[in-house]
């Protein structure tokens, strides 16, 4: 069962919009939570993240929210670039050694159309 | 340049050939680990190493070996693959292992390897 879940494999976006991608997940001992973005060929890059003691982390255009109580994250970005075209993947972890492990999500395919 | 590299990039390979891929980072990062990226399953993770001679296993790591001998080298082997092992595989690494804030892993452009 997978503890990490983005329910929506894809989004398509118009340029200068606002684009949100979500991200849901289960096990409560996840306390660290980060966004990593991949374009085709390449391996995936770091993003933003956000701590379990925070709702909110902002990045330039990227702004990551935690909502605890419903074990939700979205990924924010505005406004949306064609450059932002990509898959994006959350991912979490815990503390101690499972602070060794990332748990990701399916991945998110954001198409922003000029 | 930092960075972790992979090869090869690409392999086709029939069933039970033993292969092996590299990973190698420069930046003196402790921690290393591999992943296989499958659709609509992210990426998962198959073994990971907190240093050198210190290996352990990840959410998948059936019908996959990994050393550590080396902090820099993170070599991933394939005795017997089998067609569902048909994956693209990640190699990545991170400064220190066990520091549950921050935890940016820098990750290789990726081997796609397809069993036959």
């Amino acid at each position: 069962d997978q503890q990490v879940k983005q329910n929506s494999p894809s989004l398509s976006v118009q340029e200068g919009r606002i684009s949100i991608l979500n991200c849901d997940y289960t096990n409560s001992m996840f306390d660290y939570f980060l966004w990593y973005k991949k374009y085709p060929a390449e391996g995936p890059t770091f993003l933003i993240s956000i701590s379990s003691i925070k709702d909110k982390n902002e990045d330039g255009r990227f702004t990551v929210f935690l909502n605890k109580s419903a074990k939700h994250l979205s990924l924010h970005i505005v406004p949306s670039q064609p450059g932002d075209s990509a898959v994006y993947f959350c991912a979490a972890s815990g503390t101690g050694n499972a602070g060794n492990m990332l748990t990701f999500g399916g991945g998110t395919r954001l198409m922003v159309k000029p | 340049e930092a960075q972790v590299t992979q090869n090869p990039r690409y392999l086709i390979t029939v069933t039970g050939k033993k292969l092996t891929v590299t990973c190698s980072q420069n930046m003196n990062h402790e921690y290393m680990s591999w992943y296989r990226q499958d659709p609509g399953l992210g990426l998962r993770q198959i073994y990971y190493s907190m240093n050198v001679e210190v290996t352990d296993k990840g959410d998948v790591p059936e019908g996959y070996k990994v050393s550590r001998k080396e902090k820099r080298n993170f070599p991933l082997i394939l005795e017997s693959p089998s067609p569902n092992q048909t994956s693209l595989y990640f190699c990545a690494s991170r400064l220190q292992w066990g520091a549950g804030g921050y935890n940016e892993q820098f990750f290789g452009p990726g081997t796609r390897l397809t069993v036959l």
